[in-house]
Order: C-alpha cells, then sequence, then structure tokens
C-alpha cells in the first residue's frame, strides 16, 4: 500500500541551528513529491515540490527538498531556522498516473528555541 | 493567486444535527477536496470531485456526503453530526487531470468544528 512517513512527531531546533525533516514513502513507481507548511490556525502552503529533473529542489522560505530514490525519501532541509519557521510540515505524495490525489504524512510539529 | 475560501472558521453543533462546510475557490479548478486533520493522523481524504456533480469517496468518507453543483463550490455535509467527527476540516482545489500540476493543491484556511 501507498504511504508516507515523517518519522519525526515534533523537532526543537534553536534559532539559527539548520535543520532536517525527514519523509519516507512506500510508492510503486516515482510519484510526484511535495512539502506543505502549516502555521498555526492556517490551511497549508505549498512549500516545494519534485515532478522530475534535478533531484535537489528549491522552494519558497529558503527551504530546499532532496529526492534520493534508492532511499525512497524526500528530505527538507534548511541552513538556518528562523523563529518565524515554526509550524507544521507535511510531506505527500502523488501518482503519476491521472488521480490527483495526494498521500499526506503525520505531519512533524517544528519549534524554534531563541 | 489561487484563493480557496471555507466559509466558517470556527464552528459548533450539537449531536444529530446537520452540518454543512461551505469551499469555494476562485481559478476554475476542476479538482476539490474534502480532508480531515487530527493530531498524529495527518490528512485524511474524506471525498474529492473531479467536475460538476462527480464526486468519489476517499478513505474515510462514513457519516459524510458532499454535494457540487457548480466548479467553484463544494460542500461537505455531515448529515447527523457526532461527536467523534471533531475535527478540523480542509478544503482543496487543483488544476485539471490532464496537467502536470493536477497534484498541486491550494488549501483553505480550515474549519474546527465541534460537535458537542
Amino acid at each position: 500500500a501507498q504511504s508516507v512517513t515523517q518519522p519525526d512527531i515534533h523537532i526543537t531546533v534553536s534559532e539559527g541551528a539548520s535543520l532536517e525533516l525527514r519523509c519516507n514513502y512506500s510508492y510503486g513507481a516515482t510519484p510526484y513529491l511535495f512539502w506543505y507548511v502549516q502555521s498555526p490556525g492556517q490551511g497549508l502552503q505549498l512549500l516545494l515540490k519534485y515532478f522530475s529533473g534535478d533531484t535537489l529542489v528549491q522552494g519558497i522560505k529558503g527551504f530546499e527538498a532532496e529526492f534520493k530514490r534508492s532511499q525512497s525519501s524526500f528530505n527538507l532541509r534548511k541552513p538556518s531556522v528562523h523563529w518565524s519557521d515554526a509550524a507544521e510540515y507535511f510531506c505527500a505524495v502523488g501518482a503519476r498516473v491521472n488521480t490527483g490525489k495526494l498521500i499526506f504524512g503525520q505531519g512533524t510539529t517544528l519549534q524554534v528555541k531563541p | 493567486d489561487v484563493k480557496v475560501t471555507q466559509s466558517s472558521r470556527y464552528l459548533v453543533k450539537r449531536t444529530g444535527e446537520k452540518v454543512f462546510l461551505e469551499c469555494v475557490q476562485d481559478m476554475d479548478h476542476e479538482n476539490m477536496f474534502w480532508y480531515r486533520q487530527d493530531p498524529g493522523l495527518g490528512l485524511r481524504l474524506i471525498y474529492f470531485s473531479y467536475d460538476v456533480k462527480m464526486k468519489e469517496k476517499g478513505d474515510i468518507p462514513e457519516g459524510y456526503s458532499v454535494s457540487r453543483e457548480k466548479k467553484e463550490r463544494f460542500s461537505l455535509i455531515l448529515e447527523s453530526a457526532s461527536t467523534n467527527q471533531t475535527s478540523m476540516y480542509l478544503c482543496a482545489s487543483s488544476p485539471p487531470l490532464t496537467t502536470i500540476a493536477k497534484n498541486i493543491q491550494y488549501f483553505g484556511a480550515g474549519t474546527r468544528l465541534s460537535v458537542l
């Protein structure tokens, strides 16, 4: 069955420190891959996406993610975290065939210490 | 910018009430989705629609129905609300299935529903 796993439920980092959020997926083929962010009380906003090509993708707010086919992973990174990055982060996969549906991970809550 | 608007941010209802959650998008998207979000469970798909009057069940459709009479509007209906339907409900829309962008979903701000 298709699934997305975000192993870390909560992560706390100090402001200015680097960040890596993990995402692993189980899928029969290479899916489309996404990271979304949800600030408190808000809907989800797309951070970045991978469709094909360069496996290192850049997103908004200084985030990047790397697709590693051999590890079925799509980890999200940021070199220096800002207090405003505190939010919940969701990894998602979508099928290349025509469904339009996404499968979401459980989410990782990021707390930023001053 | 795509705008997906959910009619209520907070809603409090009684057990057994019929509840309507409304969602409107302004980008002429064919696809619309309803999710519920619960802590530790991520987003779970309730129903989705590929076109007007077309709907398909998602992963957790029990206790819910939907209506899509116009392209821009997708309603989620709780026929008889129960306490276990207390949750955050998120609506999303996406471009046509014939485009690579079909998987890019745009979300509303959510409706936090409490059923007492």
